[in-house]
């Protein structure tokens, strides 16, 4: 099976920060990398699938890059929507998630 | 509009079943790959199970596998998931998803299941 690595758990930072989370898989994956945005008491959102790709309607703050086993989101300029926690899921062998990172508040 | 609604959920014994239901709406069902998705109180998301849209591929993540069944039926714009033999880990949000290259495009609400005597 393969495992994802999410780092930081938990990450406090303040309105226009550029923030960045790291995602590691335990084998390559090539690019089957998503990211989803999730907050408290509702569904998950797709924001980026193969690794880069945006998914439509989703701010362009918000990118992804990565390959093989090493992967990041990255929030150019934090607003106020985007406190939340963020998954990544590979989908080269079935589906997996990482544990989450929370984005808090500073 | 693309639509997904979890309903079934509720309190069960340990060792009980539980039968929930997806309906789908806004989109044409049987030509999307479907999934289940829990996630426990206060924890992250785990997979649970896959099936292809005609129903003929399936998948389930280990920790389920011989207990819960997934089945859908195209006529109804309807995806299941059967719980067999029940346990206290099970108990989660379940969340029916739609799969769209492989990632979930679309999500439900999520319905309840809460294990416990």
């Amino acid at each position: 099976d393969i495992q994802m690595t999410q780092s930081p758990s938990t990450l406090s930072a303040s309105v226009g920060d550029r923030v960045t989370i790291t995602c590691r898989a335990s084998q390559s994956i090539s690019s089957w990398l998503a990211w989803y945005q999730q907050k408290p008491g509702k569904a998950p959102k797709l924001l980026i699938y193969k690794a880069s790709t945006l998914e439509s309607g989703v701010p362009s703050r918000f990118s992804g890059s990565g390959s093989g086993t090493e992967f990041t989101l990255t929030i150019s300029s934090l607003q106020p929507d985007d406190f939340a926690t963020y998954y990544c899921q590979q989908y080269n062998s079935l589906w997996t998630f990482g544990q989450g990172t929370k984005v808090a508040i500073k | 509009e693309v639509q997904l609604v979890e309903s079934g959920g509720g309190l069960v014994q340990p060792g009980g079943s539980l039968r929930l239901s997806c309906a789908a709406s806004g989109f044409t069902f049987s030509t999307y790959e479907m999934n289940w998705v829990r996630q426990a109180p206060g924890k992250g998301l785990e997979w649970v199970s896959y099936i292809s849209s005609s129903g003929s591929t399936i998948h389930y993540a280990d920790s389920v596998r011989g207990r819960l069944t997934i089945s859908r039926d195209n006529a109804k714009n309807s995806l299941y998931l059967q719980m067999n033999s029940l346990r206290a880990d099970d108990t989660a949000v379940y969340y029916c998803a739609r799969a769209q290259l492989q990632t979930f495009d679309y999500w439900g609400q999520g319905t309840l299941v809460t294990v416990s005597s």
